[in-house]
């Protein structure tokens, strides 16, 4: 079984443009969600959508977006970038019920110039 | 909110053990826990359902006392493949809360 996958594995940006990042979930699973990882923050929530919805959203600006395709394949946009953006994005997909493990992608490595 | 973990960092040799600890200020319902070695993803460990419930793989194990809003992992007999980050989380509806991590390093 194919496991959790995100393009491009590493991006850079400069301030103010505009980023998408892609994550295709392990097959069957219908929830994604994406975290946001800094040197010393941890994982930070960023949002989870299943089945094309999104059902909890993290504490994130509104400049952070995403989507959900019926496929499952999730989207996550970043509008009008900060040096502050910098990070390793990470997505995880699973069943969707609650308290199911969370598998993990290898993240997508963004640099802001 | 983000659950407390601690130590922050533990350094071990191998074959000693360790403990990290993960509270809550927020009643617990269930918690998990991930491990991220350097430059990889977070692999899923366990997870926790039920008060008092203790679950092991191999030689990690981990327990959760839902009165005290807690859950420690116990690593016995460390070794070198344990180094890593260890995370433990918290469900809030469909939304799963880490905390800032442990960072445990096993040398020989």
């Amino acid at each position: 079984k194919a496991g959790v996958t995100q393009t491009p594995r590493y991006l850079i940006k400069t301030r103010g443009q505009q980023v998408t990042l892609s994550c295709s979930p392990i097959s069957g699973h219908r929830s994604v969600s994406w975290y946001q990882q800094t040197p010393g923050q941890g994982l930070q929530f960023l949002f989870e959508y299943f089945s094309e919805t999104q059902r909890n959203k993290g504490n994130f600006p509104g400049r952070f977006s995403g989507r959900q395709f019926s496929n499952s394949r999730s989207e996550m946009n970043v509008s009008t970038l900060e040096l502050g953006d910098s990070a390793l994005y990470l997505c995880a997909s699973s069943l969707g019920q609650a308290n199911q493990p969370q598998h993990f992608g290898d993240g997508t490595r963004l640099s802001i110039l | 909110q983000q659950p407390v973990q601690s130590p922050q960092a533990v350094i071990l040799r191998e074959g000693e053990d360790a403990v990290i600890n993960c509270s809550s200020s927020k009643a617990l319902y269930s918690v998990h826990w991930y491990r991220q070695k350097h430059g990889e993803a977070p692999i899923f460990l366990m997870i926790l359902l039920k008060g008092g419930e203790q679950k092991g793989h191999d030689k990690i194990s981990a327990s959760f006392n839902e009165k005290k809003q807690q859950s420690s992992l116990y690593l016995t007999a460390s070794q070198l493949s344990y180094s890593g980050t260890y995370f433990c989380g918290t469900v809030a509806g469909s939304r799963l809360t880490f905390g800032e991590g442990t960072q445990l390093t096993v040398n020989p």
